[in-house]
């Protein structure tokens, strides 16, 4: 049972690159949540999935597009890349909003 | 967004004193949650609190939700080097999928044990 599972777990852009961070979740959660963590800063949500087939945004979503692809997987795109993205992003899941969340190990995203 | 007001910021302790840190608000919430950031990993979930004035114990690790629904505590007895990490509280206001029903995490406590 691997919980929550985050790829890449590291990553260096340049400015300007566009990627894709993947999560997946084996613990048949409905909810589904990207974070970003910033010294001193806490965690802030970017874009949640409350269900399957349906995203919101969180507290700071500009910048980023999320795809909820299935029950399993929501992913997390970065369009164009800017060194103020650089950052550690959580993927996490829960069986509904608003409840326990289960995090990954987090990818650490450095944009030059 | 609304954030917990966790306290204190950091800790810097002797190796098995014990450990107190809180969490408050100003809204109620129905359900606490403790978690434990290890460096370079992702938040772990130590205890869940559903009911006020809930105590629960997870090793050395004790957790009570307030009588008021707006603060909660976090203990650690006899603390060890493996402690160290940031530990984070997160609030909920409902336990169901109800519109607009998100956890709300605090600024977390930094723990440092000095062996």
């Amino acid at each position: 049972n691997a919980g929550v599972t985050q790829t890449p777990k590291f990553q260096v852009l340049k400015t300007g690159q566009s990627m894709t961070l993947q999560c997946a979740q084996d613990m048949n959660h409905n909810s589904m949540y990207w974070y970003r963590q910033d010294p001193g800063m806490g965690l802030r949500l970017i874009y949640y999935s409350a269900s399957e087939g349906t995203t919101d945004k969180g507290e700071v979503p500009n910048g980023y597009n999320v795809s909820r692809l299935n029950k399993r997987e929501f992913s997390l795109r970065l369009e164009s890349a800017a060194p103020s993205q650089t950052s550690v992003y959580f993927c996490a899941s829960s069986p509904l909003r608003g409840t326990e969340a289960f995090f990954g190990q987090g990818t650490r995203l450095t944009v030059v | 967004g609304q954030q917990l007001n966790q306290s204190p910021q950091s800790m810097f302790i002797q190796e098995g004193e014990d450990v107190s840190m809180n969490c408050t608000s100003s809204s109620i919430f129905n359900t606490w949650l403790w978690y434990k950031q290890d460096p370079g990993e992702g938040p772990v979930l130590l205890i869940a609190l559903y009911k006020a004035g809930e105590l629960t114990s997870n090793g050395r690790l004790t957790a009570q939700f307030g009588i008021t629904r707006k603060d909660s505590f976090l203990n650690i007895s006899a603390s060890i080097p493996s402690d160290v990490g940031i530990y984070f509280c997160a609030g909920s206001k409902s336990i169901y999928n109800n519109a607009g029903n998100m956890l709300t995490f605090g600024g977390g406590t930094r723990l440092m044990v000095k062996p």
